[in-house]
C-alpha cells in the first residue's frame, strides 16, 4: 500500500513562532487530509487538500501532488496548537505516524 | 454539525470474550472506518465500508470482523478478545472524496 512519511516527528516551539510540517507520500493520491489530535485524543479535520493551497486563520496547507508532498504551516503558534498532527491519504485514508508539536508559553 | 458517536469511552473485557464496538454517524455518509491507535504506531486501518453490507480489509484485519447492516451504523467485532487487542479504537465517517469525521474513541483493555 501507499507509504506516508511525516517530518519532523517532534517539534518544540516557543509561543508566537512559525512552523512547517511535511508529509511525503509514495504514490499519486486523490485524497489528502490534515488532522490535529488534541491532548484528549479527539481528531479534528483541518484540511481536505488533494492539491493546491488552502488557508484557515493561522493555518494553511499546500499539496504538490505531482511531487508527492504536502506542507502544513502554522503561524504565530499558540499553546492550544499543541498535540499531534497527522496527514492521511488515499481512499482508505492511510495515516502517517504524525508530528508531535509542543508549544511552550 | 456532523456527529460520530462511539458506544463506549472505556471498556474492560476478559481474554476470549466476544466484544462489540459500535459506531453511529448522523450525516448519511457512505464511508465508515475503524482504526486502532497504539503509541508509536499511529493510526492503523482495520476495516473500511463504502456502503451498506460492503466492506474492505484494511492493513490489520486479523482477529476482527465488521458489520454494516444500516448506513448509519458500523460495528467492529472482536470474536475472541486477546491481550494484544488492548488499544484505542477510533471510528470515522466521510462522504466519498471528502473530509473525515472521527468519534471520541473507545479505550479497550483486554485482561
Amino acid at each position: 500500500g501507499i507509504q506516508v512519511e511525516q517530518s519532523p516527528p517532534d517539534l518544540i516551539l516557543q509561543e508566537g513562532a512559525n512552523s512547517t510540517l511535511r508529509c511525503n507520500f509514495s504514490d499519486s493520491v486523490n485524497n489528502l487530509q490534515w488532522f490535529h489530535q488534541n491532548p484528549w485524543g479527539q481528531l479534528i479535520n483541518l484540511f481536505y487538500i488533494p492539491s493546491g493551497t488552502k488557508q484557515n486563520g493561522r493555518l494553511s496547507a499546500t499539496t504538490v501532488a505531482t511531487e508527492r508532498y504536502s506542507l502544513l504551516y502554522i503561524s504565530s503558534s499558540q499553546t492550544t496548537d499543541s498535540g499531534v498532527y497527522f496527514c492521511a491519504v488515499d481512499r482508505h485514508v492511510r495515516f502517517g505516524a504524525g508530528t508531535r508539536l509542543t508549544v511552550k508559553p | 454539525d456532523v456527529k460520530v458517536t462511539q458506544s463506549s469511552r472505556y471498556l474492560v473485557k476478559r481474554t476470549g470474550e466476544k466484544v462489540f464496538l459500535e459506531c453511529v454517524q448522523d450525516m448519511d455518509h457512505e464511508n465508515m472506518f475503524w482504526y486502532r491507535q497504539d503509541p508509536g504506531l499511529g493510526l492503523r486501518l482495520i476495516y473500511f465500508s463504502y456502503d451498506v453490507k460492503m466492506k474492505e480489509k484494511g492493513d490489520i484485519p486479523e482477529g476482527y470482523s465488521v458489520s454494516r447492516e444500516k448506513k448509519e451504523r458500523f460495528s467492529l467485532i472482536l470474536e475472541s478478545a486477546s491481550t494484544n487487542q488492548t488499544s484505542m479504537y477510533l471510528c470515522a465517517s466521510s462522504l466519498a472524496k471528502n473530509i473525515q469525521y472521527f468519534g471520541a474513541g473507545t479505550r479497550l483493555s483486554v485482561l
